[in-house]
């Protein structure tokens, strides 16, 4: 059964700072993986799809990578900004769209 | 561009009472699901349609119902609301079931 965590659960960092949020995952064999920013009260913002082939994806002050044969994937957020405060979740699709619970960002100004 | 748009936004139901929450892809994708989102719970797959005319269970589907006549449209209904039910629901849509997913801004279901 695939299974994904999401470390740290919550995370709070100064403005400008560049930070990395983790996601892991238990089966290796994952067709792809995405990333999401889900804001309070909203609904989720796919920011980066990986497909199993990629090593990672960049998109403005984001980059993704992942590590299929570690189960590992980690979202690099380059200087960061308090618009960047949100939660951010990982998923891989399975039999269904497995989610991790999420990291929480708060980028203090 | 509407991508996936869910109605209503937010709703509030007496136990007992039925409902539709409807969803909609002008994306002509393949694959919609339903899921519903609890602290501390994450995301739960309610039901999924790998097509029209195509549904299947997920993880939670007790007490609702979905059916799939349309490639654009997928309503989930609650046939007799419980406050277990309270809750935020979203809607999904992707070209085939294991591509990138796109989301709805979601319906956030109070039962009293």
């Amino acid at each position: 059964k695939q299974e994904v965590t999401q470390i740290p659960a919550a995370l709070s960092v100064p403005e400008g700072e560049n930070l990395v949020l983790n996601c892991s995952f238990t089966d290796s064999a994952i067709y792809n993986l995405q990333w999401f920013r889900q804001d309070p009260g909203k609904g989720l913002t796919s920011l980066l799809l990986i497909q199993s082939s990629q090593r990672e994806q960049t998109s403005g002050r984001l980059n993704a990578s992942l590590d299929k044969s570690s189960g590992r994937s980690t979202l690099y957020i380059a200087a960061s900004q308090p618009g960047d405060s949100a939660t951010y979740l990982c998923a891989v699709p399975y039999n269904d769209m497995r989610f991790g619970a999420g990291t929480r960002l708060t980028v203090k100004p | 561009n509407a991508g996936v748009t869910q109605t209503p936004k937010f709703q509030v139901l007496k136990t007992g009472q039925s409902m539709t929450l409807q969803c909609a892809q002008d994306m002509n994708h393949e694959y919609m699901s339903w899921y519903r989102q609890d602290p501390g719970m994450g995301l739960r797959l309610i039901h999924y349609s790998v097509g029209a005319g195509i549904t299947d269970q997920g993880e939670v589907p007790n007490g609702y119902n979905v059916s799939r006549s349309t490639t654009e449209d997928f309503p989930l209904r609650l046939l007799s609301a419980a406050p277990s039910q309270t809750s935020v629901y979203f809607c999904a849509s992707s070209q085939a079931q294991l591509a990138g997913y796109t989301f709805g801004s979601g319906t956030r279901l109070t039962v009293v």
